[in-house]
């Protein structure tokens, strides 16, 4: 398979501030490279596709202002929550097309807790 | 997006039963695909079906891709406390992944 890994694994801040998620990928390169959140007992819910080179694609009612992507080379894919208010509070992962292109592999996911 | 049915929404069951699961849609992928979440972690792949028809076992896990296309089943044989998790099915059609709401697996030593 494929290995895609996301740092940090958690971080709490403070209202108002921006937090910056990575998301790598460790064995492949991965020209797309998708974000999505997920709610406590809920599912995955994409918030933007992440292409090298160009800007993300936002899912509908997803603030591209506010969910800053880079994605400046194959292997690694940025969100930054700018703002961060306690609703943006949530697990956030990411994930890319292993080489097959066929199949997407998962981070381990960061939990953003904004106080 | 728009999520695929995945029923059950939850299962209680005894250690050495079997289990099955499965998500239907009323649009037709190409590929299905079916996923484990542990708590605090990200989805991990268990299965990927390919073609229409197409039944895949990954050990004690069986899967098969729904003839129409639009639907996928997950089966797990001799449970064990560690499947226990949420399993969600996946519907990929070139970049658009549609998830189903997940099933959470409670297995009773």
């Amino acid at each position: 398979g494929a290995v895609v890994s996301q740092h940090p694994s958690w971080v709490i801040c403070k209202s108002g501030t921006s937090v910056k998620i990575e998301c790598r990928s460790l064995d492949f390169q991965a020209t797309t490279m998708f974000w999505y959140r997920q709610f406590p007992k809920q599912s995955l819910m994409l918030m933007a596709t992440s292409n090298e080179g160009s800007k993300a694609t936002y899912e509908q009612g997803v603030e591209k202002d506010k969910f800053l992507i880079n994605h400046a080379s194959l292997t690694l894919s940025t969100l930054t929550v700018t703002s961060a208010h306690p609703e943006d509070s949530s697990f956030y992962i990411c994930s890319a097309f292993g080489q097959g292109g066929y199949e997407q592999y998962f981070g381990p996911g960061t939990r953003l807790t904004v106080t | 997006g728009q999520q695929l049915n995945q029923s059950p929404q939850s299962m209680f069951i005894q250690e050495g039963e079997d289990v099955s699961m499965n998500c239907t849609s009323s649009s037709i992928f190409n590929t299905w695909l079916w996923y484990k979440q542990d708590p605090g972690e990200g989805p991990v792949l268990l299965i990927a079906l390919y073609k229409a028809g197409e039944l895949t076992s990954n050990g004690r896990l069986t899967a098969q891709f729904g003839i129409t296309r639009k639907d996928s089943f997950l089966n797990i044989s001799a449970s064990i406390p560690s499947d226990v998790g949420i399993y969600f099915c996946a519907g990929q059609q070139m970049l658009d992944m549609r998830f189903g709401a997940g099933t959470r697996l409670t297995v009773k030593p």
